[in-house]
């Protein structure tokens, strides 16, 4: 069967530090990657889809990145952190095609 | 651009008790719908899928509905539960890829 896993579970940065968050996928392969955030009283907003390896689009401008450097491997990454990035960072994969999406446990970040 | 709303953002009910819970969106050519379960500080949890061609999809104690002219969509709990509480998304994607455009989710509180 296929799971997802995403860390770490908590974090907190202080403004201006770089940031990296993992995201892989098991038990399947091509699958289609997302990163959403979720911010309070807000609801969840697409950050980035993949495809593919190395295929990225970014949904919004921001201050943050995507990368995906092997099929089943997500990567969200910051040079440096604003206040605004603190939330709930969460990973998504689907099968290509129109199919169910399954995430992750999320990411709390806070930046302080 | 399609946008979700989920009303009223809140609600309470004594266990036992049938509930309905609304969905809509404003563009009615969607892919599929989807009803997540979140509870606090999780992940999602995906709970029905319905497919553009379908009126709805069953689950145990859950069926959801999908009227995609009227842009709407409900989900049904049969037999309320204490265990059912916890924060209720529904999401459409609209073009190919599965990207999902959320609502700001039902928070649902079953007493005992």
């Amino acid at each position: 069967s296929q799971t997802i896993h995403q860390w770490p579970a908590t974090l907190v940065q202080p403004v201006g530090s770089p940031l990296s968050l993992e995201c892989t996928v098991e038990g399947t392969s091509n699958p289609n990657l997302y990163w959403y955030r979720q911010a309070a009283g807000r609801g969840l907003q697409l950050l980035f889809y993949s495809v593919g390896i190395g295929q990225i689009s970014s949904e919004v401008p921001q201050n943050l990145s995507a990368s995906r450097p092997q099929d089943r491997q997500f990567i969200l990454s910051s040079k440096k952190l604003l206040l605004s990035d603190s939330g709930f960072y969460l990973c998504a994969w689907s099968d290509m095609g129109l199919t169910e999406a399954f995430f992750g446990q999320g990411t709390r970040l806070t930046v302080v | 651009k399609q946008e979700v709303t989920q009303i009223p953002a809140a609600l309470s009910v004594p266990e036992g008790e049938n509930l309905v819970l609304n969905c809509s969106f404003t563009d009615s050519a969607i892919y599929n719908l989807q009803w997540f379960r979140q509870d606090p500080g999780k992940g999602l949890t995906s709970l029905l899928l319905i497919q553009s061609s379908q009126r709805e999809q069953t689950s145990g104690r859950l069926n959801a509905s999908l009227d995609k002219s009227s842009g709407r969509s409900t989900l049904y709990i049969a037999a309320s539960q204490p265990g059912d509480s916890a924060t209720y998304l529904c999401a459409v994607s609209s073009g190919a890829n599965s990207k999902l455009t959320f609502g700001k989710g039902i928070t649902l509180s079953v007493r005992p």
